[in-house]
């Protein structure tokens, strides 16, 4: 079946490093979604990428779909406190119907 | 709005207990889901609905079964509880189509099985 993989499973980094995380799927998805997970919380969604090679910002987060719409970034410049939790990818499948998530990049960040 | 809600927040089931895990939502959302989490292996589709009276399985559905009977309610069954089902499960919801739509998921539910 669809699979989404996703690295590295932890990050560590010190505040102001620059921060990214990777989704690789066996199969081409029909769009993307990142969704944030504080420590204790639910995801919650971030964003959607639905074109080949879309780029997207949100202040200092940068997300991107691969051209063959089976990989995507998130890169987050600069990390503050604020920013630790699990960041998750989820590809849609092209039957429709499901969203697949990846195992998560866990994300703390040392003042 | 409430959003999406769940109940209970945490339980603890006995192997071979059967219970319920209630979810509802008041968006008026067509599609709902149940995941499950588990450390390292991200969140795993259960079952999913894409509205009243329309089930399907996800990619763990064994050991859970689902109905849908009105938009609002979504509510997961363990049918004879393991210890393999300890796990924090989801309930998202989202309107229209699941791929193209956000999910809006609610607090969780905590189930330890001894």
């Amino acid at each position: 079946g669809q699979q989404v993989m996703q690295i590295p499973q932890y990050q560590h980094v010190q505040e102001g490093e620059d921060f990214t995380t990777y989704c690789n799927s066996s199969t081409t998805l029909s769009n993307i979604q990142w969704y944030k997970q504080r420590p204790g919380g639910h995801p919650v969604f971030l964003i959607q990428l639905v074109k080949s090679g879309e780029v997207k910002k949100q202040k200092r987060l940068t997300f991107q779909f691969g051209e063959a719409k089976k990989n995507s970034s998130l890169h987050i410049t600069a990390t503050q406190t604020t920013d630790v939790g699990t960041y998750f990818c989820a590809g849609g499948d092209n039957q429709g119907g499901k969203l697949i998530f990846g195992q998560g990049t866990e994300l703390s960040v040392k003042p | 709005n409430a959003g999406v809600t769940q109940t209970p927040k945490f339980q603890v089931l006995k192997t071979g207990q059967s219970m319920t895990l209630q979810c509802a939502q008041d968006m008026n959302h067509e599609y709902m889901s149940w995941y499950r989490q588990d450390p390292g292996m991200g969140l795993r589709l259960i079952h999913y609905s894409v509205g009243a009276g329309i089930t399907d399985q996800g990619e763990v559905p064994n050991g859970y079964n689902v109905s849908r009977s009105t938009t609002e309610d979504f509510p997961l069954r363990l049918l004879s509880a393991a210890p393999s089902q300890t796990s924090v499960y989801f309930c998202a919801s989202g309107p229209g189509h699941i791929t193209y739509n956000e999910q809006f998921f609610g607090p969780g539910t905590r189930l330890t099985v001894l």
